[in-house]
């Protein structure tokens, strides 16, 4: 079964800053999906940014960047310019490719963001 | 244009009692979830569908049952409440396969926040 792991419960970055929330991934698949979403205060999840397995080169979404390790199975989001708004719940997802692929998530990362 | 909708957004329930849970989405996805959140556990996935008149387990479905009469809609029922499934319940779809554009990307609900007590 596969398994995703975010190993911080909780982050803090001042405004402005750059931070990096860590997400690693255990599969035997070849074709996947890996996703960040956000959840703020007002619970709706919002999908940040995804990254296909066989792409080599990693997504960028504004602000929003991933460090993908295929052979490490890592797969790090790195926010720069740190916003108030970007205060939310973090999760990493995994998703296979193929029929009815589910979407396993992570633990999730609190961040929280100072003046 | 609404997404995917969840009703209702709260309910408190007694144990034994049984309720539905109702997600209703306009977007035509073909996939349909429901997952449970718990503090410190992320998002567990409860059933599934992969279409109309199809539904599947996923990683925790005991105690719930589900329907997918049609295609937009996907109801989880409760049959007999407890203490345990007191959560956050959301609902979300997706396009099948990979060539279309948003595949694999879920979209979600609100949230459906469920107290038993």
């Amino acid at each position: 079964a596969q398994t995703v792991t975010q190993s911080q419960p909780e982050m803090s970055v001042q405004e402005a800053e750059t931070v990096t929330l860590s997400c690693t991934y255990d599969t035997s698949e070849s074709d996947y999906y890996l996703f960040w979403y956000k959840q703020p205060p007002s619970r709706q999840m919002i999908l940040v940014i995804r990254q296909e397995a066989y792409k080599q080169q990693n997504a960028t979404e504004n602000r929003f960047s991933v460090n993908f390790q295929k052979a490490a199975k890592s797969f790090s989001l790195k926010i720069s310019d740190s916003q108030l708004g970007d205060a939310a719940m973090y999760f990493c997802a995994y998703r296979a490719s193929g029929t009815a692929s589910k979407l396993t998530f992570g633990t999730g990362t609190r961040l929280q963001v100072t003046l | 244009n609404a997404g995917v909708t969840q009703t209702p957004k709260f309910r408190v329930l007694k144990t034994g009692q049984s309720m539905t849970l109702l997600c209703a989405q306009d977007m035509n996805h073909e996939y349909m979830y429901w997952y449970r959140q718990d503090p410190g556990m992320g998002l567990r996935l409860i059933h599934y569908s992969v279409g109309e008149g199809t539904t599947a387990k996923g990683e925790v479905p005991d105690g719930y049952n589900v329907s997918r009469l049609k295609k937009q809609n996907f109801l989880l029922g409760l049959e007999s409440a407890a203490p345990s499934q007191t959560s956050v319940y959301f609902c979300a779809s997706s396009y099948r396969g990979t060539g279309r554009t948003g595949a694999n990307v879920l979209t979600f609900g609100a949230g459906s926040r469920l107290t038993v007590l």
